[in-house]
């Protein structure tokens, strides 16, 4: 049974930084591309990030481009995501997902849990 | 970018009814599309890939249709556990990591 294990989030001041982790477990990780996607009430769900099976294609929604950086340890089983200059409007659920394929080119197959990240002062 | 609406945004329906979600993309976005189930409290759930595909595991109570620009979500035979709300995502340009959610439809009782 695939399982997927956020962690990392919590509270944290404007312009700080947070890292997430996701730990992997019940498929082959090196195989897949992996993703993060964040819930707000407000706006739904939004994907974040993406990284195919190698890490060498990322992929960056606008609105975190230059402040977050994903990355995948194939030998840890894990997937994270660097979250530099933490903004309100960053502020959400973020679900760690793994992509059906090997190249990130989606749809999203499994979710973990989720972990709650606020950013506020 | 490519913009995805749903309706309805809130679709009122009792057990046993059969229910039909439409989803509109802004621009021709081939057969890439996904939907998806979402409880509170829960990890979202693939329901439907490339428009009309189920995945596996998943009640072919569920059925997705369409093509180009207009996509449908049905579910026949309505049970209680399908009171959730439901997202479309397109992933038609995912060489620019281009994926995008519509903004769901709420499924509650009537």
């Amino acid at each position: 049974e695939v399982q997927l294990v956020e962690s990392g989030g919590g509270l944290v001041q404007p312009g700080r930084s947070l890292r997430l982790s996701c730990a992997a477990s019940g498929f082959n990780f090196d195989d897949y591309g992996m993703h993060w996607v964040r819930q707000t009430p407000g706006k739904g769900l939004e994907w974040v990030s993406g990284i195919n099976w190698n890490s060498e294609t990322v992929h960056y929604a606008e609105s975190v481009k230059g402040r977050f950086i994903i990355s995948k340890d194939n030998a840890k089983k894990s997937l994270y995501l660097q979250m530099n200059s933490l903004s309100p409007e960053d502020t959400a659920l973020y679900y760690c997902a793994k992509d059906r394929t090997f190249d990130s080119s989606g749809p999203f197959d499994s979710w973990g849990q989720g972990t709650q990240v606020t950013v506020s002062s | 970018d490519i913009q995805m609406t749903q309706s309805p945004s809130i679709l009122s329906a009792s057990v046993g009814d059969r229910v039909t979600i439409t989803c509109r993309a802004s621009q021709d976005i081939s057969h890439w599309v996904a939907w998806y189930q979402k409880k509170p409290g829960k990890a979202p759930k693939l329901l439907i890939y490339t428009a009309s595909y189920l995945e596996d595991g998943v009640s072919s109570r569920f059925s997705g249709t369409g093509s180009g620009t207009e996509f449908t979500l049905t579910i026949s035979d309505l049970q209680p556990d399908d009171f959730a709300t439901y997202y479309c995502q397109q992933y038609n340009r995912y060489w620019e990591g281009i994926f995008t959610f519509g903004p769901g439809t709420k499924v509650d009782v009537k």
